[in-house]
């Protein structure tokens, strides 16, 4: 059975790198396709970036110059680094995982969230 | 705003069947078959239902349908039961610039 489960702080200051981390358990990092998704207060989903262990990757175009996910193989885990936050930020952080594509999440975490305030 | 279109709620007594719609753009829900569907309890994670507009993955019960029809998608879930009651999200590709969107979410509340 594939867990995932999100950790990092819950609150970050304005202007300061939100820093998640997901690990995987029940599956392997190297395989799979590796993705954070975010819901705001009162919105809906929004896909922010995956990333495959052969080295590829791609994050939304909105979010792109921000955004940075990278992989431990030694921890089975897969993190999330976005710079420069703004309140806007603040949202429920989903990690998900696919199996076959990206475009597909068949494995979800439960969320954590990350409010940014001073 | 969300790039897809969900209505906000639906609602439905046991055993009857609701249709939640998705609608989008010739770019996305109307260009590719990559639609899928999440249902999300409260405090739970969310769970994938349909796939590739109509595929069901393994363990989801056949009362779950979805379909397509030009710009949108429609998940169908016949024989409502009591813990059906959940947040619905649609999701498509929406192209290699894009990637992914999602819906807003539908509520469904079982009378």
């Amino acid at each position: 059975q594939v867990q995932l489960q999100e950790s990092g702080p819950g609150l970050v200051k304005p202007s300061e790198t939100l820093s998640l981390t997901c690990t995987v358990s029940g599956a392997s990092i190297t395989s799979h396709y590796w993705s954070w998704i975010r819901q705001p207060p009162g919105k809906g989903l929004e896909w922010i970036g995956y990333f495959y262990y052969s080295g590829s990757t791609d994050y939304h175009p909105s979010l792109k110059s921000r955004v940075t996910i990278s992989v431990d193989t030694s921890k089975n885990q897969f993190s999330l680094k976005l710079s420069s936050v703004t309140a806007a930020d603040t949202a429920v952080y989903y990690c998900a995982g696919g199996v076959k594509t990206y475009l597909v999440f068949d494995y979800w975490g439960q969320g954590i969230l990350g409010t940014v305030s001073t | 705003q969300s790039a897809l279109t969900q209505p906000r709620s639906v609602s439905g007594s046991p055993g009857q069947s609701v249709t939640i719609s998705c609608t989008g753009t010739s770019s996305d829900v109307g260009a590719y078959n990559y639609v899928s569907w999440y249902q999300r309890h409260p405090g739970k994670a969310p769970k994938v239902m349909i796939y590739e507009v109509t595929k069901r993955p393994s363990g989801v019960p056949d009362r779950f349908s979805g379909s397509k029809s030009g710009n949108t998608a429609s998940l169908t879930i016949s024989g409502l039961q009591a813990e059906d009651e959940a947040d619905y999200y649609c999701c498509s590709y929406a192209g290699s610039y894009s990637h992914v969107a999602f819906g807003g979410g539908t509520k469904l509340t079982v009378l």
